[in-house]
Order: structure tokens, then C-alpha cells, then sequence
């Protein structure tokens, strides 16, 4: 298992403006990942990322959009910029420490634009 | 992405009885997981079942697959009131040494007193 944190845990944001959400892992990881959770919907990836590599974005998400950093083994960064209202999700990172495909996720990220 | 989904959309039971959610997918898997989020927190990983196996039980869950069917059931017996809570399946497919899921549309259990 992990303990997964992330800041912050909400926030509320004008239109226009970015924020970068830090996800903070308790162990070593090779792969983190990034899902989106529009209001009511189930998740969706956006994005996975590698330590010392570029993220692979799922189709629909760009990396202008959605910048990733992961600059080490237990923390990586999403930022969304450029908001929209359209934006207003919960942002959730995760990690599959098992090695099985079971991944364990962060609290999550409630970000709501106006 | 391609979603799965599930049924029902939302489901609304007695505490002390048992809970049917199902989960359809599309395409060949390695893995089907059941997720467990409450009140639109992160998620609990529930239980795996491989793709090579028919049914799977840990404490009060009983998980079944078919994959002639492309279908996943997920059984809570002696249903409590801490089981209202969103349910998802998830379904993996292998990428660059990694696994990513693609979550299926959810269910939302109420479980009253």
C-alpha cells in the first residue's frame, strides 16, 4: 500500500488564472498517474507520469493544458492552466506500488472555477 | 477512453441486505478492480480479479467475471450503512511497463438504517 497526499486539498479559482496541485507519495514509485473527475462523473485519465521522462497524455489532454512534473521518485505536480469553468473537477493522483495493477489514490483536489 | 459501464446507476437498499452492482466492458483486460469512493474522496481499491479467474471473495464481497460476457458483478452481502458510497469498476490495459485503468460510469449504493 501508499499514503498518498495532495495539495491543496480545494480551492476556488478565477477563469484565466492556473494552480498546481502537488501530489506527495510515502514510498519510491515508478509511475504516477493524473484522473479528472467532472461533477458526477466517473474518472478519467489524463495523464501518466514517468520519473526523468515526459507524461503520456490520453487522448483528449494536452500537455499545454495540463503540465506535469515529476521530478522524483515520490512527487509530481499537475497544473491547470488557462481555467475554465469547464475545469471544475476533482483532480485525484494515484500510484500502483503492487506491482498487481492495484492503484492507491490521493484525497483528491475539489477545484471549482468561477 | 472507452468507459465501462455499470448498472444500476444508483441503488438503494435495507441495512442487512444484499447489494448487486454489475460492470460491462469493452475490450480484452488483464484485470477487472472494484473501487469504493465516499462522498467524492479519493478511492479504496476493493478487490482484483484476474482475467484468468471466474470468481474472487474477500470478507464481505464476492466478486464474478465473465469474460465471454464482458461483464463483472460485485455482491455485498450484509449490507451496513458505511457501504453507502459510489462503486467502480476498472478494467487495465498494459502501457509502456505500467498499468492504466479506464473506470467504469459507477454506482451509487444508499444503504439505510
Amino acid at each position: 500500500s501508499a499514503v498518498i497526499s495532495q495539495k491543496p486539498s480545494r480551492d476556488i479559482c478565477q477563469r484565466g488564472t492556473s494552480l498546481t496541485i502537488q501530489c506527495q507519495v510515502d514510498s519510491q514509485v515508478t509511475m504516477m498517474f493524473w484522473y479528472r473527475q467532472q461533477p458526477g462523473q466517473s474518472l478519467t485519465l489524463i495523464a501518466t507520469a514517468n520519473q526523468g521522462s515526459e507524461a503520456t497524455y490520453e487522448s483528449g489532454f494536452v500537455i499545454d493544458k495540463f503540465p506535469i512534473s515529476r521530478p522524483n521518485l515520490t512527487f509530481s505536480t499537475l497544473t491547470v492552466s488557462n481555467m475554465s469553468p469547464e475545469d471544475s473537477s476533482i483532480y485525484l493522483c494515484s500510484v500502483d506500488t503492487s506491482g498487481r495493477g492495484e492503484q492507491y489514490f490521493g484525497p483528491g483536489t475539489r477545484l471549482t472555477v468561477t | 477512453s472507452q468507459q465501462g459501464e455499470e448498472d444500476p446507476q444508483a441503488l438503494s437498499i435495507q441495512e442487512g441486505e444484499n447489494a448487486t452492482m454489475n460492470c460491462s466492458y469493452k475490450t480484452s483486460i488483464n484485470n477487472l478492480q472494484w473501487y469504493r469512493q465516499n462522498s467524492g474522496r479519493g478511492l479504496v481499491h476493493l478487490i482484483l480479479i484476474r482475467s484468468n479467474e471466474r470468481e474472487k471473495h474477500s470478507g464481505r464481497l464476492r466478486v464474478t467475471l465473465d469474460t465471454s460476457k464482458k461483464s463483472s458483478s460485485l455482491l455485498i452481502t450484509a449490507s451496513r450503512a458505511a457501504d453507502t458510497a459510489s462503486y467502480f469498476c476498472a478494467t487495465d490495459s498494459l502501457t509502456g511497463g505500467g498499468n492504466k485503468l479506464t473506470f467504469g460510469t459507477g454506482t451509487q449504493l444508499k444503504v439505510e438504517l
